[in-house]
C-alpha cells in the first residue's frame, strides 16, 4: 500500500476564514511533507516533518501553520490567506531514513481557492 | 544555486512514436534522481536512479542516469494516449529535500 490520502479534495475559503488541510498515511513512514503547486509549475516544498518534528520550513509565511499530531497524520492550518495562495497543496511521505533511497509518495492534493 | 532543468518543456507526438525526455541537474549534495508522472493531480512515482549507467525499466518506460555528465533521460517507446501527462524530474538533495525541474508536458495524439 503506497497510498497517501488528503482531505478535502477541494476547498474554497475567504480571506478571513480559518481552515485546515489533512493528510494521512499508513505506510509507517516517518517523514511527511507539504508542497504547494501553482498551475503549470513544479511542486514547491513548504515544510518537512521528520519523526513528528518540524525539520524544514522553507520560509513559509506564518498564515500557514503545519502540525504533526502523530506519525500518520499531517495537518496544514490556514488563516488569513491571500488570493495568491490559491494552488494545489500536495502532501507526501517517505520512510524518513537519512539515506539516498528515500522516495516520496504523493497524495492526490487539495485544490484550494482563496476568494 | 541548485537547479534541475528539463527539456523539452513541451512535446507533441503521435501514438506509437518513441520519446526521450531529458533532465540535467546542478545540485549540491546529490543523493538520487526521481522521475514522476503527473496527470490531473498527484505526481506518481516512476523511477529512482542512484547509480550511473544502470538502466531501470518498467514496461515501455526506461530511464538511466549519468552522474559524470549530470543528467538523466526517460524513454517511452510505443507511446499511447494514456502516456499524456507532465513528467517531472526531481533530485533528492541532502536528507529529505526534493528539487524539481519545470516538467515536460507530453501530449500523445491518436
Amino acid at each position: 500500500d503506497t497510498e497517501v490520502t488528503q482531505t478535502p479534495k477541494h476547498l474554497v475559503m475567504g480571506m478571513t476564514n480559518k481552515k485546515s488541510l489533512k493528510c494521512e498515511q499508513h505506510m509507517g513512514h516517518r517523514a511527511m511533507y507539504w508542497y504547494k503547486q501553482k498551475a503549470k509549475k513544479p511542486p514547491e516544498l513548504m515544510f518537512v516533518y521528520s519523526y513528528e518534528k518540524l525539520s524544514i520550513n522553507e520560509s513559509v509565511p506564518s498564515r500557514f501553520s503545519p502540525e504533526c499530531p502523530n506519525s500518520s497524520l499531517l495537518n496544514l492550518h490556514l488563516h488569513a490567506l491571500q488570493p495568491e495562495d490559491s494552488a494545489l497543496y500536495l502532501c507526501a511521505s517517505s520512510h524518513g531514513l537519512a539515506q539516498h533511497t528515500d522516495t516520496q509518495y504523493f497524495g492526490p492534493g487539495t485544490r484550494l481557492t482563496v476568494l | 544555486e541548485d537547479k534541475v532543468v528539463q527539456s523539452p518543456l513541451s512535446l507533441v507526438v503521435h501514438e506509437g512514436d518513441t520519446v526521450t525526455l531529458n533532465c540535467s541537474y546542478e545540485v549540491t549534495n546529490f543523493r538520487s534522481l526521481l522521475w514522476y508522472k503527473q496527470e490531473k493531480k498527484a505526481p506518481t512515482f516512476l523511477f529512482m536512479l542512484t547509480s550511473s549507467g544502470i538502466e531501470k525499466k518498467s514496461g515501455r518506460l526506461s530511464s538511466i542516469l549519468d552522474k559524470k555528465e549530470l543528467f538523466s533521460i526517460l524513454n517511452i517507446t510505443a507511446t499511447q494516449t494514456g502516456d499524456s501527462a507532465v513528467y517531472l524530474c526531481a533530485v533528492i538533495q541532502g536528507a529529505q529535500k526534493l528539487v524539481f525541474g519545470q516538467g515536460t508536458r507530453l501530449t500523445i495524439n491518436p
